[in-house]
């Protein structure tokens, strides 16, 4: 147990539809990092924050949000479905932008 | 933009033998970080071993070991005296001093007995 929690594990939704993914980090940790992880592209590094301000942005569609909220604790919007988003979704936390990075287990979506 | 490369996309290994793990990455920084993960067949991402630019000794933890060729822009990921729980997929990882991370696409790494 990595000590970073993500919820909901699984989520099936449809196209068109908008979803939130949430994160908490480990305690102690100000960092939090979101990645994507499907099939064909590997695991590809959204964004993160660092004490409530984003700090490295990735490759981050324009239809996705993300905030780090005064308890550090992280949000993941995806709005405007299509069925290539798809994934599982990572969040991570660690005690600085470049110190290791504590994996949660990952949120699967679908989108049908 | 940083890249990440991992030229094997399949290692096999026998128990107790080691393997190498390949990985070359281009950057003009010079201050960065590089990484291992492990992703078993849960899905759940596991930090290997971390190591930072800056420093010339190469990182270890327990049965793995690094060398990084800061020159050659390499950072290979040595596993030694194989067991069955090393089967994963490994993934090489570099980030900036921002911490915007760049991941290669993953070497599988199959066990045999």
């Amino acid at each position: 147990d990595s000590g970073v929690t993500q919820t909901p594990k699984h989520l099936i939704t449809a196209t068109g539809q908008r979803v939130t993914l949430r994160c908490s980090p480990r305690s102690g940790d100000l960092s939090v990092y979101w990645y994507q992880q499907s099939l064909d592209q590997g695991l590809q590094f959204l964004i993160q924050y660092y004490n409530g301000e984003e700090r490295a942005k990735g490759n981050i569609l324009e239809r996705f949000s993300a905030q780090q909220f005064p308890d550090l604790h992280s949000e993941l919007n995806l709005s405007s479905l299509e069925l290539g988003d798809s994934a599982l979704y990572f969040c991570a936390s660690s005690v600085a932008s470049t110190s290791a990075q504590y994996f949660g287990p990952g949120t699967r979506l679908l989108v049908l | 933009a940083q890249t990440v490369t991992q030229s094997q996309p399949e290692m096999s290994v026998q128990e107790a033998e080691t393997v190498t793990l390949s990985c070359t990455y281009d950057t003009s920084e010079s201050d960065y970080y590089l990484f291992w993960y492990k992703q078993p067949p849960s899905r759940q991402m596991i930090l290997v071993i971390r190591q930072e630019a800056y420093k010339q000794q190469n990182a270890t933890e327990n049965r793995f070991s690094v060398n990084f060729q800061k020159a050659a822009k390499s950072f290979s990921l040595k596993i030694s005296d194989s067991q069955l729980g090393d089967a994963a997929m490994y993934f090489c990882a570099y980030s900036d001093s921002w911490g915007k991370f760049q991941f290669g696409a993953g070497t599988q790494v199959v066990v045999t007995p």
